[in-house]
């Protein structure tokens, strides 16, 4: 079965600290990969996604995140964090020519201190 | 466009009532997700629909949980009789058929089973 890990439960980091948040999944076919936040309070939103093509995919608010096929990986990055970006990260994964349903990681909760 | 709308926001019921959840979809939408969200399990796919009909509803914890569309603007997650291990935030999210769509979700339903 699809399963996806993210590796970091809660990540605390100063402002402007680089980012880097793992997010592996297991899955031999081709697979649509997607990283969305939850800010407290709220709902998830979409922060990027990739189907194909350039495998380094660039989302809002300064986020990227890196297809790596030979490591199941799709980790998110961002060179300078800011106070706002404390929320919770999700990375998901759908088997390409699937109905549309996701498997979601655990999440991991980033805590930014001013 | 209104965005996905979920009802009520909050609910709190006692143990063995019947609890309702309401979701109305982003118009245009084919796919219907429901999730849970708790600290303990993370985020859980519960059931999805595709053009009203369910697909896959293998989450669905038990048979006190149900769910129906019965058109394409409105669902319903249903449980019948409620326990307090049922407590959690139920989102609901839509989005086009097919797996290289996003999902856009509601701002969930916070249910507190006493």
């Amino acid at each position: 079965a699809q399963s996806v890990s993210q590796h970091n439960h809660h990540v605390i980091l100063s402002e402007a600290a680089s980012l880097e948040l793992g997010c592996n999944y297991s899955y031999g076919g081709t697979v649509n990969l997607f990283w969305y936040v939850q800010y407290p309070g709220q709902h998830l939103q979409l922060l990027l996604k990739y189907f194909s093509g350039d495998p380094l995919v660039k989302g809002i608010k300064g986020f990227e995140a890196e297809f790596i096929k030979s490591k199941f990986s799709f980790n998110l990055r961002k060179p300078s964090v800011q106070w706002s970006d404390t929320a919770e990260y999700f990375c998901a994964v759908n088997r390409r020519g699937s109905q549309g349903n996701l498997i979601f990681g655990k999440g991991t909760k980033l805590s930014v201190k001013p | 466009d209104a965005g996905v709308i979920q009802s009520p926001r909050h609910e709190v019921t006692e143990m063995g009532q019947e609890v309702t959840l309401r979701c109305k979809p982003i118009s245009g939408h084919n796919s219907l997700f429901w999730y849970r969200q708790t600290m303990m399990r993370g985020l859980e796919l519960l059931i999805y629909f595709n053009n009203n009909v369910p697909i896959d509803d293998s989450g669905m914890p038990e048979d006190r949980f149900s769910a129906k569309m019965p058109n394409a603007s409105f669902s319903t997650l249903k449980i019948q009789p409620s326990e307090p291990r049922d407590s959690a935030v139920y989102f609901c999210a839509s989005s086009r058929a097919g797996g290289e769509y996003e999902q856009y979700f509601g701002p969930g339903t916070r249910l507190t089973v006493t």
